[in-house]
């Protein structure tokens, strides 16, 4: 599989439980990016890494997220103590970073969160 | 702060209409642009992207212009299928100048598309 594989596809969980999403990006790319898209809106920038370095965090991305991507390869998303307005898509998206700076982001197929 | 907005929000045409989706940003000072497709509960196809030198690009039904110095972009569809019924989402990266980061993108908020039979 050459796309970004995302997983699970859908999770619901009650409110206060923790919940954890695993993003596997193309093999070769060394930018991989977390988005939040809810329902009628576009994404929203989450954290954003390059290799193994997380270069940036959205002011979104509270104190109950965080972000891992330990070896550079997968990364994971984990919420804890999740609330009803957590409820949304969690995109990943990763991209292969050139000297020009074009940056052509691929995107997985999203992890859906439903919070009770 | 950057801003995008798409209008309209939603849009139904019958089939084999040319139609035009319109695009808008506050910050001229952009790298790149994109256009997105989205069908229900997916992620996102990047449709076409356009470098911030670039005034337009194409690919097959579709072309997508840009005028950065109003801030506008458009996606034209020729002879709309039903096929092509989706939330068509367009985004913006920021140049590094302005924004501090060319990494993170800027999303509209969609324009729904039905195209019917």
């Amino acid at each position: 599989d050459t796309g970004v594989s995302q997983d699970p596809r859908h999770k619901i969980t009650k409110r206060g439980q923790n919940v954890t999403f695993r993003c596997d990006p193309i093999s070769e790319h060394n930018r991989l990016y977390w988005y939040r898209q809810t329902l009628g809106q576009g994404p929203e920038f989450l954290t954003y890494f390059q290799n193994e370095a997380q270069l940036e965090k959205s002011r979104l991305l509270s104190d109950r997220f965080s972000a891992e991507r330990p070896k550079g390869s997968f990364s994971t998303l984990e919420i804890q103590r999740t609330e009803q307005g957590d409820s949304a898509m969690y995109l990943c998206a990763s991209s292969l970073s050139y000297r020009s700076g074009a940056n052509v982001l691929t995107f997985g197929a999203g992890s859906r969160l439903t919070v009770l | 702060k950057q801003e995008v907005t798409q209008i309209p929000a939603a849009l139904s045409v019958p089939e084999g209409e040319n139609l035009v989706l319109n695009c808008s940003f506050t910050d001229s000072a952009i790298y790149n642009l994109q256009w997105f497709r989205q069908d229900p509960g997916k992620g996102l196809t990047s449709l076409l992207l356009i470098q911030s030198s670039q005034r337009e690009q194409t690919s097959g039904r579709l072309n997508a212009s840009l005028d950065k110095s109003s801030g506008r972009s458009t996606l034209y569809i020729a002879a709309s299928q039903p096929g092509d019924s989706a939330t068509y989402l367009c985004a913006v990266t920021a140049a590094l100048a302005s924004s501090g980061s060319a990494r993170q993108l800027t999303f509209g908020s969609g324009t729904q598309l039905t195209v019917l039979p």
